[in-house]
């Protein structure tokens, strides 16, 4: 069954501080994996976009990694803003018709 | 350059109306995918339209339809609502092949059922 699981499921972390979320996957055919970001009641809004051949992908303070062969992938962020709370979803491609596996999230509050 | 716009943004509906959603797909893709997500939970595929025909479902009931138009415009219909539809519809669009880039989608239409 194709699944992403993500954690932790919720995260506080200081303003300022780093924190990385975990993404594990079991989709086949794999295409690519995604995160992105969410706000409470809208839309997602892409990261990053990684496929097979690549490892690390930056955006700003957004770092992605990904690891095929365990499939395993992270999302790092460095000097948290009170911006950054929200909720981030990893989502994996099928190739073809680009049909998404979609993480249940990982809920970031960033405090003053 | 255009994005993908959802209307409307809210909206409730009482228990066995019908609905429609409607969304406009970023210029130049064509394909639309809807997606239900439930408040805490990730999307859930319903359906994707590529080129003004269904190309795969998933797991909802047939009063959950769609069209997709020759402007690759799209609507979502749900007949008999039903409390558990009570979530956020998003549709995201994209070109079919060979796009791993540009999947983007809207800001979504909050559903409440009541």
């Amino acid at each position: 069954k194709n699944q992403v699981e993500q954690s932790p499921q919720s995260l506080i972390i200081l303003e300022g501080k780093n924190c990385t979320l975990q993404c594990n996957y079991t989709v086949s055919p794999f295409s690519n994996l995604r995160w992105y970001k969410q706000d409470t009641g809208r839309g997602p809004v892409s990261l990053t976009i990684m496929t097979f051949s690549e490892n690390t992908k930056s955006n700003g303070r957004y770092t992605a990694t990904l690891d095929a062969d365990t499939k395993q992938s992270s999302l790092h962020i460095t000097a948290s803003q009170l911006s950054d709370s929200a909720s981030y979803i990893c989502v994996v491609g099928n190739t073809g018709f680009q049909k998404l596996v979609f993480g249940t999230g990982t809920r970031l509050l960033v405090s003053p | 350059e255009t994005g993908v716009t959802q209307s409307p943004t809210h909206l409730i509906k009482t228990r066995g109306q019908q609905v429609t959603l409607r969304c406009s797909s970023q210029s130049g893709h064509n394909t639309v995918s809807w997606y239900q997500q439930a408040l805490g939970q990730g999307p859930q595929f319903i359906f994707q339209y590529y080129r003004e025909e269904e190309n795969g479902r998933g797991n909802f009931p047939p009063r959950f339809s769609g069209l997709q138009f020759p402007n690759y415009s799209s609507e979502l219909n749900v007949n008999a609502l039903e409390l558990d539809d009570s979530a956020l519809y998003l549709c995201a669009s994209s070109l079919a092949v060979g796009d791993a880039s540009g999947y983007t989608f809207g800001s979504g239409t909050r559903l409440t059922v009541v």
